[in-house]
């Protein structure tokens, strides 16, 4: 069975640009979560999604969004980049959306660079 | 912010056991203590969690204090493939979110 799959894996853009990263959860999850990684530090929880409604967020700026579809794969979206935002985002999938003993699988990131 | 403190890096020979020791002093009752690891360039990925009790599969062991104030991961026989940064989180078992809090982690070099 695939993993969690991200598209696109690299992506260049400039400040004040928006962006668009995709993920697709692995069959059967239908949770959602995504992360920021700056590079030397651990991934910071930015939003979980289940069932396409939002179940937490962290703590981030309006400019991040999220979405998820019917066919619980997502969409992270960041306008107005600044160069603050580049890092590697990463996407976790889950069965379901709470805690108790509930793995989550990751994805291998979109690496954004914003110039 | 972690509820968790890990050292920044730790070395192991090749074939020995890795010990990893992470501090969480301010645990509570219900908080789960997990760990995932993070090869280079790769999503982070689970390894195993425990409540108080130790803890061992078919990657590693947890072996948590009485009081729950620390844990120690241990991996039996470090491999090349082993070399990564490990990360030591505290959750809670309940809730509405699976949120994972991340700190810096140990990087672990395993040497040949």
């Amino acid at each position: 069975d695939a993993g969690v799959t991200q598209s696109p894996t690299h992506l260049i853009k400039t400040r004040g640009q928006h962006v668009t990263l995709r993920c697709s959860p692995i069959s059967g999850h239908k949770s959602v979560s995504w992360y920021q990684q700056v590079l030397g530090q651990g991934p910071q929880f930015i939003f979980q999604y289940y069932e396409k409604e939002e179940r937490g967020r962290g703590n981030f700026p309006d400019r991040f969004s999220a979405r998820q579809f019917p066919n619980y794969s997502s969409e992270l979206n960041v306008n107005a980049l600044l160069l603050g935002d580049s890092a590697l985002y990463l996407c976790a999938s889950s069965l379901e959306a709470g805690p108790a003993y509930n793995e989550q699988f990751f994805g291998p990131g979109t690496r954004l660079t914003v110039l | 912010d972690a509820k968790t403190t890990q050292p920044p890096s730790m070395d192991c020979a090749e074939g020995r056991a890795a010990n990893l020791p992470c501090n969480h002093s301010t645990i509570s009752g219900n908080e789960y203590v997990y760990w995932y690891r993070q090869i280079h360039s790769q999503g982070p990925q689970y390894i195993i969690h425990g409540l108080k009790n130790n803890e061992t599969n078919e990657m590693a062991s947890l072996i948590i204090t009485e009081d729950r104030k620390s844990s120690t991961l241990i991996l039996p026989h470090a491999t090349l493939r082993d070399t990564a940064v490990y990360y030591c989180i505290v959750r809670p078992g309940g809730g509405a979110t699976n949120k994972l809090i991340f700190g810096t982690g140990t990087l672990l070099a395993v040497q040949p």
